[in-house]
């Protein structure tokens, strides 16, 4: 079955902790991307990724850090200096230059601060 | 900036009727897509309008797309309560910068179907 995983489902964080949320798709998309979404709000995008080795800042990357190892993957870290971390995270992808770019989601994680 | 505006953002009906959901976006754009969101679920893709004029129809819903009034519609036909649930549309535009499409997202509708 093709589509895209994110582990884990929920996930608490500490005050001060860094976490990583895992995402990865077996689409063979060359694109990713990670969005937070906060309750009664639309996606608002964090970073994303066009190719391995590369990724770039969305409107809302401060306190966050990624990687592109390997195309199927792209962890999310949420560092201490994101001073509101809690939120509904999602993950998705895409072909990249097609005829369109329709994104393909992911379950999400559910972040809390305790 | 291009900004995605939905409307109405709350929406409470009753069984068997019908509404239109409406999204406005402020720059030319010639991609919309439509997504439904379960309480506590990921974005699940409902439709993909790609031109002016566009009208694609899944059951109960239909969407279609005016590119020259920058307008997209989500019509609900005759309700039910299996269709309660979040809708959002998403623009697709081009960033030369970045050199890559993005989305951007309308703040989502939320549907309750009352029996």
């Amino acid at each position: 079955d093709g589509g895209i995983t994110q582990s884990p489902k929920y996930l608490f964080r500490k005050e001060g902790q860094n976490v990583t949320l895992s995402c990865e798709q077996n689409l063979n998309h060359d694109a990713m991307y990670w969005y937070r979404q906060d309750p009664g709000q639309g996606l608002r995008l964090i970073y994303y990724s066009q190719i391995v080795n590369d990724f770039q800042k969305g409107d809302i990357a401060e306190g966050y850090s990624v990687s592109r190892e390997k195309k199927e993957s792209f962890p999310l870290t949420v560092t201490s200096a994101q001073k509101n971390p809690t939120a509904f995270y999602l993950c998705a992808s895409s072909i990249l230059y097609g005829a369109y770019n329709e994104q393909f989601f992911g379950p999400g994680t559910r972040l809390t601060v305790l | 900036e291009l900004k995605v505006e939905q409307n109405p953002l709350f929406l409470s009906m009753q069984e068997g009727k019908n509404y239109t959901i409406y999204c406005n976006y402020s720059t030319t754009s010639d991609r919309l897509y439509w997504y439904r969101q379960d309480p506590g679920k990921s974005l699940e893709s409902l439709f993909v309008l790609l031109s002016n004029g566009a009208v694609k129809q899944e059951g109960r819903l239909m969407a279609s797309l005016d590119t020259k009034a920058r307008l997209s519609t989500l019509h609900i036909t005759a309700a039910v309560h299996d269709l309660s649930a979040t809708y959002f549309c998403a623009v697709e535009n081009w960033y030369s910068g970045a050199g890559s499409y993005q989305l951007t997202f309308g703040k989502g509708t939320k549907l309750s179907v009352i029996p």
